[in-house]
């Protein structure tokens, strides 16, 4: 298994602020995912994270607004840059071990 | 692409009953599928996983799971509800060529007394 933690658990922000988002794992993993949760919807993914080289995003998610550093094999930030209400959501990061893959706990963030 | 679609949004289901959750998925290679269960402000919980060895796989909470080929289907079940079972239930899909998750839509499961 892994055992994953995020800070902040969750905050509440003004609009046009940034927010990063830490996301730590207990031992070393060559990936790591971010996705977001909008409010009671599914999770989708938002860019995938490996260590030495630039994340890669999907499709609707650019590094301007989302900008991720993987400084090493066990820890990686999310930035949520200049945001909106519409950044409200729950943000997790997960990592793949054995085929599975185990999530964080969450970071709620709110938009004002 | 993958993709993965779970029919309903909402399940109600009474104490003791079966319970019965789709999900129908696409991959152009042998999937990874999982159910995922999340409760009320809390994270994600992995119910099971199949990683393409038994078709019938077993799962936390007395959940379960059959893989099925032809319908490319992984519908999730149990045999009998309980209340704590209520919770959002979350079907994925990866494989080996894109190790990240592809979600559906969710299925909101409620179990009535």
């Amino acid at each position: 298994s892994a055992v994953i933690s995020q800070k902040p658990s969750r905050d509440i922000c003004q609009r046009g602020t940034s927010l990063t988002i830490q996301c730590q794992v207990d031992s070393q993993v060559t990936m790591m995912f971010w996705y977001r949760q909008q409010p009671g919807q599914s999770l989708t993914l938002i860019a995938t994270a490996n260590q030495g080289s630039e994340a890669t995003y999907e499709s609707g998610f650019v590094i301007d607004k989302f900008p991720i550093s993987r400084p090493n094999l066990t820890f990686s930030t999310l930035t949520v840059s200049n945001m909106s209400p519409e950044d409200s959501s729950i943000y997790l990061c997960s990592v793949e071990r054995a085929n599975e893959q185990f999530f964080g706990p969450g970071t709620r963030l709110t938009v004002l | 692409a993958q993709s993965v679609t779970q029919l309903g949004s909402h399940v109600s289901v009474s104490e003791g009953a079966l319970v019965l959750l789709r999900c129908n998925y696409s991959s152009s290679v042998p999937p990874y599928l999982f159910w995922y269960v999340q409760y009320p402000n809390q994270g994600l919980q992995l119910l099971l996983k199949y990683t393409s060895a038994a078709t019938l796989v077993k799962g936390i909470n007395g959940f379960e799971a059959e893989f099925k080929k032809s319908e490319t289907s992984f519908h999730l079940t149990k045999p009998s509800a309980h209340m704590s079972d209520a919770a959002e239930y979350f079907c994925a899909v990866s494989d080996t060529g894109r190790r990240a998750l592809t979600f559906g839509s969710g299925t909101r499961l409620q179990v009535q007394p």
